[in-house]
């Protein structure tokens, strides 16, 4: 069964302290891994694509890599800003039509 | 601006009423996708649509209806016969490969009163 897990599952951090995320995956072929940003009450912002091993995206404080088996999201130096949930997300190649499979989001909180 | 415009924000439904969330997009985008979001549990494929008149159902279509008759609409029903409906509901569109990812609406928030 595909599957994806995120970890920790909530993250909190003093200003400027940098950290990553975990993205787990299991899939039966990976056509691409997903990362987006969720704040309270709105829907999911994209962020990056990934598509295969050692590819690498950065974005501000934002650096996504992948590996076979995970994701990592990188965060230097973060900002109160940077507070959300982010989710991770995988296109499984045996998966009809282009429908993502979810993680259930890590909740980073950044602290001033 | 292009964009999804998901309506009402917030909605609240009694027991046995049936629902419907409106889903609409200007982005010429081919597919169309609903996600239930509930607390704890990430986003779970409720419906999805690839081309006008088809759909599939996801993982948790019980209780749901969904019609794509206009490639710019997706409306989502929630029935009576779904037990608990109380969720935060996101429909998303894309290109027909998603390579760039989904691109999501601002959500309904459900609730049973």
């Amino acid at each position: 069964e595909d599957q994806v897990t995120q970890s920790p599952e909530a993250l909190r951090l003093q200003e400027g302290e940098s950290s990553s995320l975990n993205c787990s995956y299991t899939v039966s072929g990976l056509r691409g891994l997903f990362w987006y940003r969720q704040d309270p009450g709105k829907g999911p912002e994209f962020l990056f694509t990934l598509y295969s091993a050692g590819e690498e995206k950065e974005k501000e404080r934002l650096k996504a890599t992948l590996t076979k088996k995970e994701s990592f999201l990188h965060i230097t130096a973060p900002k109160p800003e940077d507070s959300a949930t982010y989710l991770c997300a995988v296109q499984a190649r045996n998966q009809a039509g282009t429908a993502l499979i979810f993680g259930k989001g890590t909740t980073l909180s950044v602290s001033s | 601006d292009g964009g999804i415009t998901q309506s009402p924000k917030y909605l609240f439904r009694k027991e046995g009423q049936n629902v419907t969330l409106s889903c609409e997009q200007n982005l010429n985008h081919d597919a169309m996708y609903w996600y239930r979001q509930d607390p704890g549990q990430g986003l779970r494929l409720i419906y999805y649509s690839q081309i006008v008149n088809d759909f599939q159902k996801g993982d948790i279509a019980e209780g749901y209806s969904v019609s794509r008759e206009k490639k710019e609409s997706f409306p989502l029903t929630v029935t009576s016969a779904q037990k608990n409906p109380t969720a935060f509901y996101l429909c998303a569109s894309s290109p027909w490969t998603a390579n760039y990812g989904y691109t999501f609406g601002s959500g309904t928030r459900l609730t049973v009163v």
